[in-house]
């Protein structure tokens, strides 16, 4: 009964650095998106993705690229980190239409020093 | 002007008590609605949809108006376990399928 998975559950990086968070979830989901958490503050979308081979910017996508070549998966990038990315990372996933809610993994505690 | 907005609180109470949060969306055309739960920076988790005649779950209580793009949950008879902060959320609007958070109201309750 995996649900959503993400991985690395924790994570130090150095300013420059490049990695890539990994999502997988094993439900079928066509909807997949990534947020991002800082303290005391809501959730902010990075990227989503409405199927394979489909993405799309959310409200915060800069400094981050996405791909979706399988259902399952949806890796979020870091192309060169930044302090200010310091934050958790949430991604989620749900069937699309209408009543359909999302499900997250654990997300992704990173800091960028 | 957000999406979705929500009163952020804090809302401290003591238990037993009744407490209403508020949300309100500015995209008519929104398709589904939820409240969340996040605990202390722990992944979100759903808490109930809400439908348009209004549903609930044990102490729980949502509501929607669609007309005045406004949805809210009650919580009777509050625990010390319910605190915690209730994320609204909609669905579809502006681009299909694309959910949307609102920020949080943050309850606290209290012996």
């Amino acid at each position: 009964n995996a649900g959503v998975t993400q991985t690395p559950k924790f994570q130090v990086l150095k300013t420059g650095q490049s990695m890539t968070l990994q999502c997988a979830q094993d439900m079928n989901h066509e909807y997949m998106s990534w947020y991002r958490q800082d303290p005391g503050m809501g959730l902010r979308l990075i990227h989503y993705s409405v199927g394979a081979g489909i993405t799309d910017q959310g409200e915060v996508p800069n400094g981050y690229n996405v791909s979706r070549s399988t259902t399952e998966d949806f890796p979020l990038r870091l192309l060169s980190a930044a302090p200010s990315q310091t934050s958790v990372y949430f991604c989620a996933s749900r069937k699309t239409g209408v009543g359909q809610p999302q499900h997250f993994g654990d997300g992704t505690r990173l800091s960028i020093l | 002007r957000k999406e979705v907005e929500q009163d952020p609180g804090p809302f401290n109470v003591p238990e037993g008590a009744t407490v209403a949060f508020n949300c309100t969306y500015s995209n008519s055309a929104s398709q589904s609605f939820f409240w969340y739960r996040q605990d202390c920076r722990k992944e979100p988790k759903l808490l109930m949809s809400v439908y348009s005649s209004g549903n609930e779950d044990g102490r729980f209580t949502a509501q929607l108006n669609r007309a005045s793009q406004y949805i809210s949950l009650l919580i009777r008879d509050s625990k010390l376990s319910d605190s915690a902060t209730y994320l609204c959320v909609v669905n579809g609007g502006t681009n299909a399928g694309k959910s949307t958070f609102g920020d949080g109201t943050t309850l606290t309750v209290k012996p």
